[in-house]
């Protein structure tokens, strides 16, 4: 099984619908992150969890909310979908201090119409 | 201007070595890193080398690290087709604790 897992790989939704993307790890860390991916702009955070009890917005949180279920449960929800979030997300967890760096899910290909 | 620049292209013929270079704009950043990612998956940290280094080696990967200009470069020896992928710098920032990343290299094996 992956360290990281993220439910769906694929989705197709309609403009102004509810959301859920789901993100859970077996890694045991406590650090969690949701990002999005577009061709050319790389990679932006959209929200990070330190653990349980801390969320923190990233630079791009507008029109996005998360919850931290657990330790190993992160989820992403849109709240009303649109167009221009059409994108790549990725889920990625780190241990306490994030120095070795991040391991990511494989992610999920949103598409909205 | 931004964090962590990289070019976003590079053509390679196949057995060439590649080298992929970014600039980075904090130099008070404690890591520095690579990651790669392969069509239709995630990122996989390839590397990453502590900001008191000037070089890492791993088999066919090297890392120089120049904390003067802030540049840091990854080589690739023997360049193969299964390095077709797109290769991500990343930072390390000490203000805020935040890993940054560039845009990613995408790098294509001429045959």
């Amino acid at each position: 099984d992956a360290d990281v897992t993220q439910t769906p790989r694929n989705r197709i939704t309609k403009t102004g619908k509810r959301i859920m993307l789901e993100c859970s790890q077996t890694k045991g860390h406590d650090r969690m992150y949701w990002y999005r991916q577009d061709p050319g702009l790389g990679l932006r955070l959209i929200y990070y969890s330190f653990d349980v009890k801390d969320i923190n917005k990233g630079e791009i949180s507008d029109g996005y909310s998360v919850s931290r279920q657990a330790q190993a449960k992160f989820s992403l929800s849109l709240e009303s979908a649109i167009p221009n979030q059409t994108a790549l997300y990725f889920c990625a967890t780190s241990d306490s201090t994030g120095d070795y760096g991040y391991t990511f899910g494989s992610g999920t290909r949103l598409t909205v119409v | 201007g931004e964090d962590v620049e990289q070019s976003l292209f590079l053509s390679v013929r196949e057995g060439d070595s590649s080298v992929i270079n970014c600039t980075y704009t904090d130099s008070s950043s404690t890591y520095l890193y690579w990651y790669k990612q392969e069509p239709g998956a995630g990122l996989q940290l390839l590397t990453y080398i502590f900001s008191n280094m000037d070089m890492k080696q791993d088999q066919r990967l090297t890392v120089l690290l120049n904390k003067k200009d802030k540049h840091l470069s990854l080589r690739i020896a023997d360049t193969q087709t299964g390095d077709s992928a797109i290769y991500f710098c990343a930072e390390k920032r000490r203000r805020d604790d935040k890993i940054i990343f560039g845009k990613g290299t995408r790098l294509h094996i001429l045959p």
